[in-house]
């Protein structure tokens, strides 16, 4: 079965560490997406890429770091100086007719 | 920039009541239109979308046509069912704005719990 998938499904962080969300795709789409999603205020974009090794920051890209080194993978790190760090996090893919298929999500919750 | 309004929940129906949920939209060119859903704990289902004006988006039951005169995506369905309880999410995604790399530009969703 094609799809995303997205581990760990919980992550617990402590203050001042960074920890890294996984998602890996086998649709075999070149656009990846990261959005944060808070209660209540929908789904806001963190970091995108159109293609392996390229990568550009959204509308809520401080404090958030990623990489593209593979097509499959887009795995987004939530550094120590992003401030609010708890909150359910989304990876998606997009296939060349716009569509954008989501992962399951990863919830974060800083201790 | 982009933006999405949509109806501010929760709506509360009663089963095989009749459902809308009202989006409307700003944008610089002419925006393809989604209706996401997200069942508890979930990610996003694309439930239809429309990509051109008077277009009709349908699955499920459910339906939202496309209004530009209006900017407007609203999803109705006739007889809502317990398992509609979710939140939906109305999206755009607008190639002519610059930079946008076909992001999807969300609305703050809507919750809808429907009781037996």
């Amino acid at each position: 079965d094609g799809g995303i998938t997205q581990s760990p499904k919980y992550l617990f962080r402590k203050e001042g560490q960074n920890v890294t969300l996984s998602c890996e795709q086998n649709l075999n789409h070149d656009a990846m997406y990261w959005y944060r999603q808070d209660p209540g205020q929908g789904l806001r974009l963190i970091y995108y890429s159109q293609i392996v090794n390229d990568f550009q920051k959204g509308d809520i890209a401080e404090g958030y770091s990623v990489s593209r080194e593979k097509k499959e993978s887009f795995p987004l790190t939530v550094t120590s100086a992003q401030k609010n760090p708890t909150a359910f996090y989304l990876c998606a893919s997009r296939d060349r007719y716009n569509e954008q298929f989501f992962g399951p999500g990863t919830r974060l919750t800083v201790l | 920039g982009d933006s999405v309004t949509q109806m501010e929940g929760p709506v509360t129906l009663s089963e095989e009541a009749f459902l809308t949920i009202n989006c409307t939209y700003t944008a610089t060119g002419y925006p393809s239109l989604f209706w996401y859903v997200q069942y508890p704990g979930e990610g996003l289902q694309l439930l239809l979308k429309a990509t051109k004006a008077d277009d009709k988006g349908s699955n499920k039951g459910f339906e939202a046509t496309y209004r530009k005169e209006t900017t407007s995506f609203h999803l109705e369905k006739g007889s809502v069912q317990v398992s509609d309880s979710a939140v939906y999410f109305c999206a755009l995604s607008d190639p002519a704005f610059r930079g946008s790399n076909y992001k999807l530009t969300f609305g703050k969703g809507t919750l809808l719990t429907v009781n037996p």
